[in-house]
């Protein structure tokens, strides 16, 4: 049984550009959380898709939006880069739309510069 | 005021302690919560979600005071291996439900 899967692993990019960070639920999940986290700091929520639809969203600008897909899968992208996007980004799976516990891909690990 | 807020940290230990962390939360929104521990560099892990009743796996006991809105994670005879950060984390029910985690509390256990 597969878990949570992130793609890719770490990504290095220069300010302005744009990136697209891919995840794959664990098996029999449909909920799909992102999260950015800083060095030092808890993972802060960034937004949840369930059912296709993003459903709840953290104080992040619109420079960040996503997408899930039919199968669950989902992407995290980020437009306009700024040196402070540099984080490790995390995607999390659930069931039932996000009131149960979540477990977490190994995240991509994001360098702008 | 932070939605999830902890202990600072971090908390240094010899092996066999008994460790407390106390976690507070603000919105009355929440509808769950759990304790999560994350190795540096390292995703974070589910250690156990936390009921009102109150909630034992091993070593490790979560409990949940909806009143006070308070989460704690007692840990007993700490070992090495314990040595992580620990994270609350409450999810909240605004219309669809948002994830908030605290900062996290370091834990160094020393043989």
């Amino acid at each position: 049984d597969a878990g949570v899967t992130q793609s890719p692993t770490h990504l290095i990019k220069t300010r302005g550009q744009q990136v697209t960070l891919r995840c794959s639920p664990k098996s029999g999940h449909d909920t799909v959380s992102w999260y950015q986290q800083a060095l030092g700091q808890g993972p802060q929520f960034i937004f949840q898709y369930y059912e296709e639809e993003e459903r709840q969203r953290g104080n992040f600008p619109d420079r960040f939006s996503g997408h899930q897909f039919p199968n669950y899968s989902s992407e995290l992208n980020v437009n306009a880069l700024l040196l402070g996007d540099s984080a490790l980004y995390l995607c999390a799976s659930s069931s039932g739309g996000g009131f149960y516990e979540q477990y977490f891909g190994p995240g991509t690990r994001l360098t702008v510069t | 005021r932070k939605e999830v807020e902890q202990d600072p940290g971090p908390f240094n230990v010899p092996e066999g302690a008994t460790v407390a962390f106390n976690c507070t939360y603000s919105n009355s929104a929440s509808q769950s919560f759990f304790w999560y521990r994350q190795d540096c560099r390292k995703e974070p892990k589910l250690l156990m979600s936390v009921y009102s009743s109150g909630n034992e796996d091993g070593r490790f006991t979560a409990q949940l005071n909806r009143a006070s809105q308070y989460i704690s994670l007692l840990i007993r005879d700490s070992k090495l291996s314990d040595s992580a950060t620990y994270l609350c984390v409450v999810n909240m029910d605004t219309g669809g439900f948002k994830t908030i985690f605290g900062a996290g509390t370091r834990l160094f256990v020393k043989a």
